[in-house]
């Protein structure tokens, strides 16, 4: 079955504490994105690829970092981890930036 | 970025048409319009997009208005699984980002 992949489902941290979400797609995609949504503002873009080894800034990337060393795996690292990235997180796959995208089940993250 | 206007909420009662307004009165010539839905618990999922041209698939329709500042999503019969959030985006031409607003919350009633 195609899917995108997110892990954890749920993730509660303390301020400070590196952490990892990582995200994989099974369809041979070329470009994945993060997105947080928050109450009132909607899905904003955090960081986004191309393809392997590239990755570009979103609308939102302060506080975070991604990798994207294999086409599947699309992992974002906060390494030092504040309340205001208490969020709601999504990954999202698609064939090229033009195409339909295909969104995970979402990773709901708690930084106390 | 241009941005998409929806009201924040709409109810239809089963097996009755929705239409699903959005107002983009400042899309340029080649943004497309996407919509989406999340149900509830789950990602944003595709439904539809189109540029010019109304839009049909196994999901719902798409009617473009002939100037494309509006435009509107059909669900022919709405079914309690219909119940979402529904998002009208604007894929910006330039950078081809999906640029969500907070969408429309569709209730859909027995």
């Amino acid at each position: 079955e195609a899917q995108v992949t997110q892990n954890p489902r749920y993730l509660i941290t303390v301020t400070g504490k590196k952490l990892t979400v990582t995200c994989s797609q099974n369809m041979n995609h070329e470009y994945m994105s993060w997105y947080r949504q928050d109450p009132g503002l909607g899905l904003r873009q955090i960081y986004y690829s191309m393809n392997v080894e590239v990755t570009d800034k979103g609308d939102v990337p302060e506080g975070y970092k991604v990798s994207r060393k294999e086409k599947r795996n699309f992992p974002l690292i906060l390494e030092s981890p504040s309340p205001n990235q208490t969020s709601l997180y999504f990954c999202a796959s698609s064939w090229s930036s033009k195409n339909i995208q295909y969104f995970g089940a979402g990773t709901r993250l708690s930084v106390l | 970025d241009a941005k998409t206007t929806q009201p924040n909420s709409m109810e239809s009662n089963e097996e009755e048409p929705v239409h699903l307004p959005c107002n983009h009165s400042t899309i340029s010539g080649t943004d497309y319009i996407h919509w989406y839905r999340q149900l509830p618990s789950q990602g944003p999922e595709y439904v539809i997009h189109g540029l010019t041209s109304n839009v049909n698939n196994r999901m719902a329709s798409l009617a473009i208005a002939e100037d494309r500042k509006s435009s509107t999503l059909i669900l022919h019969r709405a079914t309690l699984r219909d119940a979402a959030v529904y998002y009208c985006i604007l894929r910006d031409a330039a950078t081809d980002k999906l640029i969500f607003g907070t969408g429309t919350r569709l209730q859909v009633f027995p």
